[in-house]
């Protein structure tokens, strides 16, 4: 069974500074991983999907990146601001079109 | 605009009362489906559907059902709601192949009493 860990559960950093978000995952068998935000009592919103082929995916201040063979999965924010503040998310789509499972979250509070 | 529709935003039910909450997606998808979000526990998939008329289990399907008459539309049915079942529900759909990412649903949040 896939399982999907998130650390740290909080972050808490000044503005500006650049900040790494950790996902893990234990089926390396995967085809695709997404990383998305989630502001509090709101929807998910998709940030990046980067396919099991490849090894990052960038957008704007973020960069996605992958590692299949590890288990692992990074989110970098660069330059933080407060409107970054938010839940993020992962998960990973494996074994299957049909299942995906999700981490717990990072919740990052950007503080001006 | 390409999305995922979700109604209603807001339900406040007593315990045994039947409903419904609606989810339709107008970007043609083939995969649609449920989640409940839960403070500790994330998101855990409750049914899905990869086409219509083809419906399975999540992991806690136990008090829901699902149907999948039409492409679009995934409606989620509470037969007899208890307060166990408190909680923000999401819709999301996705094409069928694997490449693609799922799109979210804002979301429901439901208060059994």
């Amino acid at each position: 069974k896939q399982e999907v860990t998130q650390i740290p559960a909080a972050l808490s950093v000044p503005e500006g500074e650049n900040l790494v978000l950790n996902c893990s995952f234990t089926d390396s068998a995967i085809y695709n991983l997404q990383w998305f935000r989630q502001d509090p009592g709101k929807g998910l919103t998709s940030l990046l999907l980067i396919q099991s082929s490849q090894r990052e995916q960038t957008s704007g201040r973020l960069n996605a990146s992958l590692d299949k063979s590890s288990g692992r999965s990074t989110l970098y924010i660069a330059a933080s601001q407060p409107g970054d503040s938010a839940t993020y998310l992962c998960a990973v789509r494996v074994g299957g079109y049909q299942k995906v499972t999700f981490g717990i979250g990072t919740k990052l509070q950007v503080i001006p | 605009e390409a999305q995922v529709t979700q109604n209603p935003r807001y339900l406040i039910t007593v315990t045994g009362k039947k409903l419904t909450v609606t989810c339709s997606q107008n970007m043609n998808h083939e995969y649609m489906s449920w989640y409940r979000q839960d403070p500790g526990l994330g998101l855990r998939q409750i049914y899905y559907s990869m086409n219509v008329e083809v419906t399975d289990k999540g992991d806690v399907p136990e008090g829901y059902k699902v149907s999948r008459k039409e492409k679009r539309n995934f409606p989620l049915i509470l037969e007899s709601p208890s307060p166990n079942q408190t909680s923000l529900y999401f819709c999301a759909s996705s094409f069928g192949q694997p490449g693609y990412g799922y799109t979210f649903g804002s979301g429901t949040r439901l208060t059994v009493v």
